[in-house]
């Protein structure tokens, strides 16, 4: 099974909107950690976002916010007011167990392009 | 600045060569990882080190080596047994003890076969 997923391969923004893009995940792992990161198209990873799995609150970055949904199994990232800039593909992971260096998964992407 | 540096940014390889992609972080982490992509998809982890001089496959470590002699340089050498060496490579580093370990990521080198 897909460690995670990732449904919309390509989504489209107004400028300033705001936009969410989904992510879900599988583990029978306790302690997990979630990401999100953005890739330009120059090539770079950065990262954007991280939420644990016991951490209560939702996390938050910025114009960044993680919708994080336990039961649900779901990571949802949400970029408020939308900028030309924020055109690029998006990547949700996931470490599981504590301390693992080998078990991060990443999904397979979401293009967002930004309309002016 | 802190960051990853990973060079070449573009290498070509030809049949039966053996070539070498670099990576050198000055965050002082003592993690670092080798990452593939391909079009389209996410990234498959090929060799990922803890320690200076240790270092353990990944899914995907046919046909690829490394070495970790120092803590900040973790080169990848894609040999000639990798039959489809074409992709994207991005080398990654953390602060090993973490709980977090958030891995970032250098600018990556683009590998095409001539």
């Amino acid at each position: 099974a897909q460690k995670i997923t990732q449904t919309q391969p390509g989504m489209f923004v107004q400028e300033k909107e705001a936009v969410t893009l989904d992510c879900t995940y599988d583990t029978s792992d306790q302690s997990y950690g979630l990401f999100w990161y953005k890739q330009p198209s120059s090539g770079e990873m950065i990262f954007l976002i991280y939420q644990g799995s016991y951490d209560e609150q939702n996390a938050t970055e910025g114009r960044y916010s993680l919708n994080f949904q336990k039961a649900r199994k779901s990571a949802n990232l949400v970029i408020s007011a939308s900028q030309l800039g924020d055109s690029a593909m998006y990547f949700c992971a996931m470490r599981e167990g504590l301390y693992n260096f080998n078990k991060f998964y990443f999904g397979s992407g979401t293009k967002l392009n930004v309309k002016p | 600045d802190g960051g990853i540096t990973q060079s070449p940014k573009y290498l070509f390889r030809k049949e039966g060569q053996n070539v070498t992609l670099s990576c050198e972080q000055n965050l002082n982490h003592d993690a670092m990882y080798w990452y593939r992509q391909d079009p389209g998809q996410g990234l498959r982890l090929i060799y990922y080190s803890q320690i200076v001089n240790d270092f353990q496959k990944g899914d995907i470590a046919e046909g690829y080596s490394v070495s970790r002699e120092k803590k900040e340089s973790f080169p990848l050498t894609v040999t000639s047994a990798q039959k489809n060496p074409t992709a994207f490579y991005l080398c990654a580093s953390s602060i090993a003890g973490a709980e977090e370990n958030i891995q970032y990521f250098g600018a990556g080198t683009r590998l095409s076969v001539l």
